[in-house]
């Protein structure tokens, strides 16, 4: 079974440019999740989605980060304009059921942003 | 204000020997934790965890302590091994929510 995967591994764009981060959770996870680490610092959550609604995105920084998962598949998360305290590693993860069962969720490697 | 702290960067331990990670915690409702490990390039892969109705939850050569009065949490690793050299993260679900609250992070190195 294949796992979590993410697209792109490494990103290096320009402060204004648009970024767009891809994420394919496992097949059949409803739940989809970004978090994000910068570096040095702990990881942060950034947003949850069930199926193709966000649950919560009290994580997102601001109005720049844009998160989308339609029809409850893939996920995308794109950054415009990107600003250089952007960067960091971008991680994806996804699980079957909630927490209430004891269910951890599986990330994906990651992406890693940097914005110059 | 972390809600998750782990206050040992690293840790340096040699094979065969225990690796003691430690976690604190501020918040006494938090009830379930979870540890991940991180390899370089990697993303967190999930290791072990405990409800709060234990303290203690074993897996082989893991074992995660839950101390609720001093809200601290420890991983185990007996006897640690070169591969287990990894970033240690110790998360919990924040609330009622599914959204998890890592701490900063412990680089264990085990040496041969």
């Amino acid at each position: 079974e294949a796992g979590v995967t993410q697209f792109p591994s490494h990103s290096v764009i320009e402060k204004g440019q648009t970024v767009t981060l891809r994420c394919d959770p496992i097949s059949g996870h409803d739940n989809l999740y970004w978090y994000r680490r910068v570096m040095g610092k702990e990881i942060k959550f950034l947003l949850h989605f069930v199926k193709e609604s966000k649950q919560d995105e009290s994580g997102m920084p601001n109005n720049r980060f844009l998160a989308e998962r339609t029809g409850g598949t893939y996920s995308t998360l794109k950054v415009q304009p990107a600003e250089l305290e952007d960067s960091g590693v971008y991680f994806c993860a996804s699980s079957q059921q909630l927490r209430g069962v004891g269910t951890e969720a599986f990330f994906g490697q990651g992406t890693r942003l940097t914005v110059v | 204000d972390q809600q998750v702290k782990q206050n040992s960067p690293s840790l340096s331990v040699q094979e065969g020997r225990i690796s003691i990670l430690n976690c604190d915690y501020t918040n006494s409702m938090f009830d379930y934790f979870l540890w991940y490990k991180k390899y370089p390039a990697e993303g967190p892969t999930f290791l072990i965890s405990i409800s709060s109705i234990k303290d203690k939850n074993e897996d082989g050569r893991f074992t995660v302590f839950l101390n609720k009065s001093a809200k601290h949490l420890s991983l185990h690793i007996v006897p640690s091994q070169p591969g287990d050299s990894a970033v240690y993260f110790c998360a919990t679900p924040q609330g009622g929510s599914e959204k998890l609250v890592f701490g900063k992070g412990t680089k264990l190195t085990v040496n041969p």
